[in-house]
């Protein structure tokens, strides 16, 4: 089944612990994107990235960084995560550039 | 003001009407998309367009390039169109990509 799967779905971590969202899709898409969903904010872009070893910022980088080694994946890393990242994370992907997009489940963060 | 404004915030309708949400955006894009988040929070693209007009099954999505605007339309709406219906923009500037996207239009289709 072509899909895109985020892990974990829920995590609730400590101020300036370490930890990283993982992304990965299975229908050899090269784009894919990160974005974070907050109440009265919508969605808003994090980082992008249109083929393995390219990425670029979005709208709300600051904070997160992200590496993308192969196709399959693009994980989200939060170096030092503070209750500002308190937010819903949807990874997706799309074939070739941001076109129609399958989006993940969604991780909902909490950041105490 | 937001690059991007959807109107209205929240829309309640009787099954069998039909709705129409709307899109306004301030900047030159390269593409606009109409997606659908469910109850449960997970999101589905509906539409890519660039120009003029789409058509899936009961949903109707068009654009105007020079008005900057787009609305989406749903025939003879369901209880099961209840979602929040977001648009959002395309910018590229040389090889980069940005999306911007509206804040949502909550809609309650009632049986």
């Amino acid at each position: 089944e072509a899909q895109v799967t985020q892990n974990p779905r829920y995590l609730i971590t400590v101020t300036g612990k370490k930890l990283t969202v993982t992304c990965s899709q299975n229908m050899n898409h090269e784009y894919m994107s990160w974005y974070r969903q907050d109440p009265g904010l919508g969605l808003r872009q994090i980082y992008y990235s249109m083929n393995v070893e390219v990425t670029d910022k979005g709208d709300v980088p600051e904070g997160y960084k992200v590496s993308r080694k192969e196709k399959r994946n693009f994980p989200l890393i939060l170096e030092s995560p503070s209750p500002n990242q308190t937010s819903l994370y949807f990874c997706a992907s799309s074939p070739l550039g941001p076109g129609e997009q399958y989006f993940g489940p969604g991780t909902r963060l909490t950041v105490t | 003001k937001n690059e991007v404004e959807q109107s209205p915030q929240n829309l309640t309708a009787q099954e069998g009407e039909f709705i129409t949400i709307n899109c306004s955006y301030s900047v030159g894009i390269s593409a606009l998309h109409w997606l659908q988040q469910h109850p449960g929070g997970g999101i589905v693209s509906l539409f890519m367009l660039s120009s003029g007009k789409k058509k899936h099954g009961r949903l109707i999505a068009t654009i105007n390039i020079q008005e900057k605007h787009s609305s989406l339309h749903i025939t003879a709406s369901h209880p099961r169109d209840s979602a929040v219906y977001i648009c959002a923009v395309m910018r590229r500037g040389g090889s980069n990509y940005k999306l911007t996207f509206g804040k949502g239009t909550l809609l309650t289709v009632n049986p």
